[in-house]
């Protein structure tokens, strides 16, 4: 089955500063990588995804980058802001219909003002 | 409805009792998770479902968990003889395997305290 490790598990970074957290997968089949954020006392929500035929993406100070070769992917957080504050959790699904999400282990993000 | 509802949201228990946590998916996702989170750590797989298909059921940590989802409604999440070491939060999932995508959505999650 898949394996998805997930570093650093927590980050400080100045208010302003950018964040990236990092994961590795290990099934070359998984073509869907979603990232969550999860606030205290909350469940996941989902913030970005990316699909194994794209390179990277972009939403606003949040990107996702995909190497399908190293079999890694990153969420970038730019200009980040207290409220970026969260847990931050990446997954990997294999295609079919009946593959479950994996998810990494988590990371701890704080903004310090 | 309009998100995966979870209940109870606070549930304390004694050592020894079982408990059973509910939670009701958005209608028409076909798949349901089970997670466990201790304070402060990451997403323990517990228990997928699929549709029709057989459960997976690989991450169930012993035989006094058990779960049962009724076609593609609610599931139940029972632990029995509850110990110290099950507090924790317990989320649940759905999603929708669709081509497009297969955003998961979360409950807010059961807190489990057994003292």
């Amino acid at each position: 089955g898949e394996n998805v490790e997930q570093h650093p598990s927590t980050l400080s970074v100045q208010e302003g500063d950018s964040a990236v957290i990092k994961c590795t997968y290990s099934d070359s089949a998984s073509n869907y990588f979603p990232w969550y954020k999860q606030e205290l006392g909350k469940g996941p929500q989902l913030i970005i995804d990316i699909r194994s035929n794209v390179g990277e993406k972009k939403d606003q100070r949040i990107a996702v980058t995909l190497n399908k070769t190293a079999k890694h992917f990153s969420l970038h957080i730019t200009e980040t802001q207290p409220e970026d504050s969260a847990v931050y959790f990446c997954a990997a699904t294999p295609p079919g219909g009946y593959q479950k999400v994996t998810f990494g282990t988590g990371t701890k993000l704080q903004v310090i003002p | 409805g309009a998100g995966v509802s979870q209940s109870p949201s606070n549930k304390v228990t004694e050592k020894g009792k079982d408990v059973e946590l509910r939670c009701d998916p958005i209608s028409g996702h076909t798949a349901l998770y089970w997670y466990r989170q201790r304070l402060g750590q990451g997403l323990e797989f517990l228990i997928y479902f699929q549709g029709n298909s057989a459960p997976d059921k690989s991450g169930l940590p012993s035989d006094r968990f058990s779960a049962e989802r009724t076609g593609e409604s609610v599931s139940t999440l029972t632990i029995q003889r509850t110990q110290q070491e099950d507090s924790a939060v317990y989320l649940c999932a759905s999603s929708w395997r669709g081509q497009a995508r297969t955003e998961a959505f979360f409950g807010q999650g059961t807190r489990l305290t057994v003292v």
